[in-house]
């Protein structure tokens, strides 16, 4: 079984300008999480979706957002990117949201953004 | 406010010890605790999970216990492999409902010396 899939791998862009990033989960999976790691914050919680719809939004402003398409590939978009704003960016996928194999999250193995 | 913390920022055990990585939690809400191992230029694996109900879970090497009282919970693994040198992460989240999104300490690296 394929696991979860994030295109591109790595990304280099400048200030200001805008990002989209893919994410395809384990077949079968319905929920798509997006983390953001830094080395000072750790693991953060971005948003999740099921179904098509963004079910939890962690605090991040709203330069941040996502979407999800019906065959549950999902895409997260950063506008008018800051210096800040260069992370490793996780997607996670899980079957759904019940119970113990909800949380049960499967990650990929990122994409690493690096803002100019 | 961080809800989860790992206040051990590295651990270095040798080959066959014993490895302790702790995490505590603020969030009497939280019910369902992970531990995942990342690797550099890796995404996070999942390893190991406990349910409030429970106070340990085993799996091979690896177990957690989990003190409700204390909000604490930590992962024990014997013996230890060089294989095991990772950042862990311990994470927690409220299982059901709306809240489906883990909430992580910022991880601790562990190193295991032959």
């Amino acid at each position: 079984k394929a696991g979860v899939t994030q295109t591109p791998r790595y990304l280099i862009k400048t200030r200001g300008q805008q990002v989209t990033l893919s994410c395809s989960p384990i077949s079968g999976h319905r929920s798509v999480s997006w983390y953001q790691q830094t080395p000072g914050q750790g693991l953060q919680f971005l948003f999740e979706y099921f179904s098509e719809t963004q079910r939890n939004k962690g605090n991040f402003p709203g330069r941040f957002s996502g979407r999800q398409f019906s065959n549950s590939r999902s895409e997260m978009n950063v506008s008018t990117l800051e210096l800040g704003d260069s992370a490793l960016y996780l997607c996670a996928s899980s079957m759904g949201p019940s119970g113990r194999a909800y949380n049960e999250q499967f990650f990929g193995p990122g994409t690493r953004l690096t803002v100019l | 406010d961080q809800q989860v913390k790992q206040n051990s920022p590295s651990l270095s055990v040798q080959e066959g010890r014993i490895s302790i990585l702790n995490c505590d939690y603020t969030n009497s809400m939280f019910d369902y605790f992970l531990w995942y191992k990342k690797y550099p230029a890796e995404g996070p694996t999942f390893l190991i999970s406990i349910s409030s109900i429970k106070d340990k879970n085993e799996d091979g090497r690896f177990t957690v216990f989990l003190n409700k009282s204390a909000k604490h919970l930590s992962l024990h693994i014997v013996p230890s492999q060089p294989g095991d040198s990772a950042v862990y992460f311990c994470a927690a989240s409220r299982s059901g409902g709306s809240q489906g999104n883990l909430i992580f300490g910022k991880g601790t690296k562990l190193s295991v010396k032959p």
